[in-house]
């Protein structure tokens, strides 16, 4: 069956610029996460969505992140006037239910110049 | 702030050799996962340990989880090449979201 989806799988882009990256979630899966990864780092956590509950924005680094997702389908995150720190490897999980185990896309790797 | 550390942080051994890997934290978590990542990939679940004492086996590689919950190990018996990839272990803390350690490099050379 079909695993976690990301897009795009890069994405260079200039500072100052915004992004848009997108998630599909494997079909029923009612959790999705975001995380980010430095180089040499461990997973970062940035938003978690749990069905139509309000989601867990504890982990965004700052107000030009954001994310939106629609039901239990895609989800986008999209960072505005971005900044060279931003630069990473943007990863997606979804699961079966909250505290399930994570299945993780390949990530959307974001470079900014 | 829930926080796992992992140690050692790189490590390069021969193929055939034996290796512990440690994840370790000052709080109580009431599970905790290791996934293995490998490059350009997301990681994938290896396991998950639920109970204090709990040892869980998965061919050459054996996890256990300490005895209060606060910290894990991975062994890995003969290691392969195909075992090379970063190793990150992951807690259910208080909070929705699962703790990431930093992971641990392993590359293991024929």
């Amino acid at each position: 069956g079909a695993g976690v989806s990301q897009s795009p799988s890069n994405k260079v882009t200039e500072k100052g610029k915004d992004v848009e990256l997108r998630c599909d979630p494997i079909s029923g899966h009612t959790a999705l996460y975001w995380y980010r990864q430095r180089l040499g780092q461990g997973l970062e956590f940035l938003i978690y969505f749990q069905g139509n509950s309000a989601p867990d924005k504890s982990g965004l680094p700052s107000d030009r992140f954001s994310a939106e997702r629609t039901g239990e389908s895609v989800s986008t995150l999209t960072i505005q006037r971005t900044q060279q720190e931003d630069s990473a490897v943007y990863l997606c999980a979804s699961s079966p239910s909250w505290r399930s185990p994570l299945h993780f896309g390949n990530g959307t790797r974001l470079t900014v110049t | 702030t829930q926080l796992l550390e992992q140690s050692p942080q790189f490590l390069s051994i021969q193929e055939g050799e034996n290796l512990t890997v440690y994840c370790n934290s000052s709080s109580v978590f009431s599970s905790l996962q290791w996934y293995r990542q490998e490059p350009g990939e997301g990681p994938v679940l290896l396991v998950t340990v639920v109970t204090g004492g709990e040892v869980k086996k998965l061919k050459r590689l054996t996890f256990q989880f300490g005895d209060a919950r606060k910290d894990s190990s991975l062994h890995i018996t003969a290691a392969q090449p195909g075992d090379t990839g970063l190793y990150l272990c992951a807690g259910e803390g208080a909070g929705t979201a699962l703790i990431f350690g930093k992971g641990t490099t392993l590359s293991v050379s024929s």
